[in-house]
């Protein structure tokens, strides 16, 4: 079946420190994969996404996810970490239903950055 | 640019009333509509979406109902409220495949209702 997978619930990180936080995939096709973050009680925020090209995809507030397609990976990655960046963090890709691509999300990575 | 609305922010309802939570789009015409529902604070499960006025796929059957009146209107009810049905709700919006939008499109969601159900 077609998913994307977070395979961590939780990830800790010092402030000032590189973060990663995990997506695989699994799509038939090119896959169009996507970051959401979400900051308690509001709704979802698009942060970047990776169509086709370059393998490294620069989004908003300083980060950047890297595509392997060998590995079906799509991790989300900042050099530095800030504790403003604590939130909920979503991979997502688009799923066939009926004729429509359905916006279909993982279940979610908590960052959590320390002082 | 487009927005989008959703409200209320925060509702608390008892068991067995009726729900009516709305969204609306602006800025765009003709876009796709979706319903998630958000358990504890964790993943989305998607309820409604809707291509068109008046055409709504449910992924899960339960006690909800959606409507899509006007073209950039999008509405969760419910007749009969549940323990179950309390959680955040977020609509969210893309742009069509016929109206410039693919695969590759993202997502935009409004700032979500709290629903408790007591």
């Amino acid at each position: 079946a077609q998913s994307v997978a977070q395979p961590e619930d939780q990830v800790n990180v010092a402030e000032g420190n590189p973060l990663t936080v995990k997506c695989t995939y699994s799509v038939s096709g090119n896959p169009y994969l996507f970051w959401y973050v979400q900051y308690p009680n509001r709704g979802l925020q698009f942060l970047l996404k990776y169509i086709t090209g370059d393998n490294l995809v620069k989004g908003s507030y300083g980060f950047e996810a890297e595509f392997n397609k060998s590995q079906t990976s799509f991790h989300l990655k900042k050099p530095s970490a800030l504790v403003s960046d604590s939130a909920l963090y979503f991979c997502a890709v688009r799923l066939r239903s009926g004729g429509s691509y359905i916006p279909t999300f993982g279940r979610g990575t908590s960052l959590i950055v320390h002082p | 640019s487009q927005t989008i609305h959703q409200w209320p922010a925060t509702l608390v309802q008892p068991v067995g009333s009726p729900l009516s939570l709305e969204c609306t789009v602006e800025g765009t015409s003709n876009p796709n509509l979706y319903w998630y529902r958000q358990a504890a604070g964790r993943g989305l499960q998607l309820l409604f979406y809707s291509v068109g006025i008046g055409q709504i796929s449910s992924e899960v059957p339960q006690n909800l109902s959606a409507s899509r009146p006007q073209d950039r209107q999008f509405i969760l009810s419910s007749k009969k409220l549940l323990l179950s049905d309390s959680g955040f709700y977020l609509c969210a919006w893309s742009v069509p495949r016929g109206g410039g939008g693919s695969l590759n499109t993202e997502a935009f969601f409004g700032q979500g209702t709290r629903l408790t159900v007591v």
